[in-house]
């Protein structure tokens, strides 16, 4: 079983659609939690951090469950750019506290079509 | 803003050859982190390093080698290529502290024949 798990793909909206992702992670050490966009080929690039008070930037809104262990992204109003790989992403202390890994889920795709 | 600058973009080598690829933190960055994406995978953490030192290791063969450099950047020596070793190889440097945020470098594309 996979230490980040989320939801199996792709995911085709039209444009304007609201969609959401879900993600769960295993390890209750994990201190930090991210959502990463990867377009195809490319490097991953940081969409948005995660915070158990749940945060927004413009149409995009992530959340946090601790306790479930359950993380998700909502993205309002997509847009072609919008499509995609989204990877779930959860960071492990590593040792001495000093540096961190991170541990990504396996990514969802996602397509909006015009 | 200056980013993470990774070399060479692309690596074509042949089985048992050895590559090195080259990694160049954001300015004041002083954490390198080295992952491996596999063709359909997410990325797998190798290893990182901070203030030049090994701090934590992942899944990384013992065929691979890293280390820091005083000027921060990194070099991650990968001997006896094998096939399997064919993927995305991604750097990523932050500043140290707990849950900082990781920025990644283009990778490198390695193609082992």
């Amino acid at each position: 079983r996979k230490e980040v798990e989320q939801d199996p793909g792709p995911f085709n909206v039209p444009e304007g659609a609201t969609v959401a992702f879900n993600c769960t992670y295993s390890n209750s050490a994990s201190q930090s939690f991210f959502w990463y966009r990867q377009d195809c080929r490319k490097e991953p690039k940081l969409l948005m951090s995660v915070y158990s008070s749940g945060n927004e930037d413009g149409r995009f809104t992530a959340q946090l469950n601790r306790a479930s262990q359950y993380i998700s992204l909502l993205i309002r109003d997509s847009k072609l750019s919008d499509s995609a790989t989204y990877l779930c992403v959860v960071n492990i202390l590593g040792y001495g506290g000093a540096t961190n890994k991170l541990i990504f889920g396996t990514g969802t795709l996602l397509a909006v079509q015009p | 803003a200056a980013g993470v600058i990774q070399s060479p973009r692309h690596l074509i080598k042949e089985k048992r050859e050895t590559a090195t690829l080259k990694c160049y933190p954001i300015p004041r960055h002083d954490t390198v982190y080295w992952y491996q994406q596999g063709p359909g995978q997410d990325p797998q953490f190798l290893i990182s390093f901070y203030e030049k030192m090994q701090s934590d290791k992942g899944s990384i063969p013992d065929r691979f080698s890293a280390q820091q450099f005083s000027d921060y950047h990194s070099e991650l020596n990968m001997s006896s290529l094998e096939l399997g070793d064919s993927a995305l190889y991604f750097c990523a440097s932050s500043v140290r502290g707990r849950g900082e945020t990781q920025y990644f470098g283009p990778g490198t594309r390695l193609l082992v024949l």
